[in-house]
């Protein structure tokens, strides 16, 4: 089956910095999106982004579907920021990567 | 987008025990979806659930441990049966928008068996 592969793992940062979460997917997709987990559960859809770039306010994506990436931008990042970041493709059920878990510390 | 509404959304039970766990939603979908997070693990499918029919269950899950009802086409419930310390976890039920593009997640439910 399809696999999808998050990194970093772990990312630490200061607030105000900016950083780039990468998601690599192993075969080809009709369906992308990111999501953000806050520390109490909630899962946010944040883009769905099949193909090209999005925007916004602070965070964007881009998905290189040929080359079977897709990128997450967080700009300025805040301590609200903090959490885990997935991806997941959709093959008629959504497959996700094992995340990347932000810490953004004041 | 949908407004997703979970309960409980936590809870401790003794292991030997089932728990089951409501989903609402805001308007009328075709699939609902039934997701399990394991500590520090990822999202994954546990079954799909349809109104006026059976769920479909993922590799891994069967009826007699999780088993779903879909009454109408606004409301769900998934029930872990006989659970032991194995089954903490936080479980999520999730929709997609009518263009089945986005998917929406409600609060997740976090389970703590002991």
């Amino acid at each position: 089956g399809i696999q999808v592969e998050q990194s970093p793992p772990d990312l630490i940062l200061q607030e105000g910095a900016n950083s780039t979460l990468r998601c690599n997917f192993s075969d080809s997709v009709n369906n992308l999106q990111w999501f953000h987990q806050n520390p109490w559960g909630q899962l946010i859809n944040l883009f769905y982004i099949p193909s090209g770039t999005k925007q916004n306010g602070r965070l964007s994506a881009t998905t290189v579907a040929t080359e079977r990436y897709s990128l997450l931008y967080i700009s300025s990042s805040q301590t609200t920021d903090s959490g885990v970041y997935f991806c997941a493709v959709d093959l008629g059920k959504l497959i996700f990567g094992q995340g990347t878990e932000l810490s953004v510390k004041p | 987008s949908a407004v997703i509404s979970q309960k409980p959304s936590r809870d401790i039970c003794q292991r030997g025990t089932s728990l089951t766990i409501q989903c609402q939603v805001d308007s009328q979908v075709t699939m609902m979806f039934w997701y399990r997070q394991q500590p520090g693990q990822s999202l994954t499918l546990i079954a799909t659930a349809n109104q006026g029919s059976e769920a479909t269950y993922e590799s891994g899950f069967v009826i007699d441990k999780f088993p779903i009802s879909r009454p109408n086409l606004t409301f769900s419930t998934l029930t872990v049966s006989n659970m032991s310390p194995e089954d903490s976890s936080i479980y999520l039920c999730s929709v997609e928008d009518l263009t089945r593009t986005e998917a929406f997640f409600g609060q997740g439910t976090r389970l703590t068996v002991v």
